[in-house]
């Protein structure tokens, strides 16, 4: 069983805090990682997808590292808005050919 | 390109009720998969499609569970018959290359929200 751990599971923040959270996988034939932005009532959106180790990603205020030898990566906002609230999730890609999602963390940012 | 389509957005439906979610990908990807929410298990992959052949079934909790895709631009998930716990929102989502490639990504639809009652 592939498992992708996502910590912490719920995040509350003030706006301008910035913050981040982490994704660990399994460091064993790895082929990319996936992050989305997760809107309520909303579908899943593609923030990054990062295929090599020491990959750095970013896109405006959010940043995203990649470690595949000891399985994590980081998914850094910096300056948090209300905008942000959402669940962000990551997905693993190994050689078996499946996206296997965590499940999330979910981030409140109050005004 | 108006996205991944998927229909109904909402269903209501009674035990043992035969339930079809359909949905239309992005045209140009060849890459399908369908994906359930719940709150217990997260997004659980079900299962995926490459070039309109299944590829990967193992996800689909049980034989009452069936997907097809008998063109580029449709697949069906099929429960028959419905319980109760079935009750979730499943996604399609379409990618144009394997989610493995760089830079490949998914593609979401709307998802359905599933009640059976």
């Amino acid at each position: 069983i592939l498992n992708v751990e996502q910590s912490p599971q719920s995040l509350h923040v003030q706006e301008g805090d910035s913050t981040n959270f982490t994704c660990s996988f399994p460091s064993s034939n790895f082929y990319a990682l996936h992050w989305y932005r997760w809107e309520t009532a909303k579908s899943p959106e593609a923030l990054f997808v990062m295929t090599l180790n020491g990959d750095e990603k970013k896109k405006g205020r959010i940043s995203a590292t990649l470690n595949t030898k000891e399985g994590y990566s980081y998914l850094y906002i910096k300056g948090s808005q209300p905008e942000d609230s959402a669940t962000y999730l990551c997905a693993f890609y190994n050689q078996g050919g499946k996206l296997i999602f965590g499940q999330g963390t979910e981030l409140s940012v109050k005004p | 390109d108006a996205g991944v389509i998927q229909s109904p957005r909402h269903e209501v439906t009674e035990m043992g009720q035969e339930v079809t979610l359909r949905c239309k990908p992005i045209s140009g990807h060849d890459y399908l998969f369908w994906y359930r929410q719940t709150m217990m298990r997260g997004l659980e992959l079900l299962i995926y499609f490459n070039n309109n052949v299944p590829i990967d079934d193992s996800g689909m909790p049980e034989d009452r569970f069936s997907a097809k895709m008998p063109n580029a631009s449709f697949s069906t998930l099929k429960i028959q018959p419905s319980e109760p716990r079935d009750s979730a929102v499943y996604f399609c989502a379409s990618s144009r290359d394997t989610p493995g490639a760089t830079n490949e990504k998914l593609f979401f639809g709307s998802g359905t929200q599933l009640s059976v009652l």
